[in-house]
């Protein structure tokens, strides 16, 4: 079985600040994608940024950038320069292929508010 | 570029009664997935196709169904409704299987209400 563990309920940060967003994972499988999505107030869930367990160097997309350490099954969420706009819940998830199943298992999310 | 449709947007039922919820993939993905997420609550997965073909199952109650259709559109059949099937529900995507596959797409969601 695999988890995902995000354990800050709540953050807060000031506009144009960065902030850094843990997400702890477990799961028994070498072969493994993490997962970062946003889910503003409005409901719809948008994919920020993917990481592959082989990956060598973290990931990136625009203001995003994923913290990976394998060896502390770490995977924690950078945005950098925060806007108004990123205040939203953030969910963590995990996808195993190991053992032929592609469903992705999320975080309890963290609840994210810019402050101007 | 076209996204996951689902309809209807939002629903409103009543205990015991009946609820379709549809799904239509993007052109070319051949994998659905639907999760249910609570108030307040994670996702949590239901149940995948792959080719028309049940994939996956995950906490769906026997009450639910779900096919995939030969346009590979994917319909969620939800039946003696009771108060805590409300929820929003996602419906994703994607494209075969390897790495492809760990890009889900997910469709803007049915929020259902039941009363």
């Amino acid at each position: 079985a695999q988890k995902i563990t995000q354990t800050q309920p709540g953050m807060f940060v000031q506009e144009k600040e960065a902030v850094t967003l843990d997400c702890t994972y477990d799961t028994s499988d070498p072969s493994y994608g993490l997962f970062w999505y946003k889910q503003p107030s409005s409901g719809e869930m948008i994919f920020l940024i993917y990481q592959g367990s082989y990956d060598q160097q973290n990931a990136t997309e625009g203001r995003y950038s994923l913290n990976f350490q394998k060896a502390r099954k770490s995977a924690n969420l950078v945005i950098s320069a925060s806007q108004l706009g990123d205040s939203a819940m953030y969910f963590c998830a995990i996808v195993n292929s190991g053992a032929g199943s592609y469903q992705l298992t999320f975080g309890k999310g963290t609840k994210l508010s810019v402050i101007p | 570029a076209a996204g996951v449709i689902q309809s209807p947007r939002h629903l409103i039922k009543e205990k015991r009664e009946t609820a379709t919820l549809k799904c239509y993939p993007i052109p070319r993905h051949d994998t659905v997935y639907w999760y249910q997420q609570g108030p307040g609550q994670d996702p949590q997965f239901l149940i995948s196709f792959y080719e028309k073909m049940q994939s996956d199952k995950g906490s769906i109650p026997d009450r639910f169904s779900a096919q995939q259709f030969s346009d590979y559109h994917s319909e969620l059949n939800m039946s003696s409704l009771e108060l805590g099937d409300s929820a929003l529900y996602f419906c994703a995507s994607s494209l075969g299987r390897g790495a492809l596959l760990y890009e889900q797409y997910f469709g803007p969601g049915t929020r259902l209400t039941v009363t």
